[in-house]
């Protein structure tokens, strides 16, 4: 069941600023929008999560419109270690415990 | 905080050996997942425990696949017997309630 829809792949400059978009149109009310990376040879990382309003921390910020049905992943200074394969997911908070991973976004940094 | 710690990094075995990964979540979280990665599914979730307990194994491919977890600070995922399509990454995950999942690194199983 896929619940989001990302584009496969990305370019970015190196220092730019890399915004990634998703599309969550059937999400409903009691689901978080979670973003993930996975580096080439590593587990997932977990980067940010929200609900209904944006968020920042140290690694990015996340932009979700008001009707929830779409939202960015904004790395403000991409570095080439931000190259990897970015996932959004849809994940409710109770019961919910599948992270649903589909194909991802792969963000190519560039010097 | 050392994070998930998985064993091995690399395991190579022949077609029809049984084959052992091992997992230990870190300390205080009560939730374990096993994934499987490969390029043609991507990342599949294989089975979910919650306090030691096995809730959901319903991703589990065969009855060559079982995992156990004994305690709350170690899980094993053992195939028996292995075949050449097992050849994955095997991630394992583990969280506190809502929080986001912590995965290791996986081990990278090649059967020949």
């Amino acid at each position: 069941d896929a619940k989001t829809t990302q584009p496969p792949s990305m370019d970015c400059a190196e220092g730019r600023a890399a915004n990634l978009p998703c599309n969550h149109s059937t999400i409903s009310g009691n689901e978080y929008v979670y973003w993930y990376r996975q580096i080439h040879s590593q587990g997932p990382q977990y980067i940010i999560h929200g609900l209904k309003n944006n968020e920042t921390n140290e690694m990015a910020s996340l932009i979700i419109t008001e009707d929830r049905k779409s939202s960015t992943l904004i790395l403000p200074h991409a570095t080439l270690r931000d190259t990897a394969v970015y996932y959004c997911i849809v994940r409710g908070v109770w019961n919910d415990y599948k992270l649903s991973f589909g194909a991802g976004t792969t963000v190519t940094v560039r010097a | 905080d050392a994070g998930v710690i998985q064993s091995p990094r690399h395991e190579v075995t022949e077609m029809g050996q049984e084959v052992t990964l091992r997992c230990k979540p870190i300390s205080g979280h009560n939730s374990l997942f096993w994934y499987r990665q490969t390029m043609m599914r991507g990342l599949e979730l294989l089975i979910y425990f919650n306090n030691n307990v096995p809730i959901d194994d319903s991703g589990m491919p065969e009855d060559r696949f079982s995992a156990k977890m004994p305690n709350a600070s170690f899980s094993t995922l053992k195939i028996q017997p292995s075949e050449p399509r097992d050849s994955a990454v095997y991630f394992c995950a583990s969280t506190q309630g809502n929080s986001p999942l912590h995965f290791g690194n996986g081990t990278r199983l090649t059967v020949t």
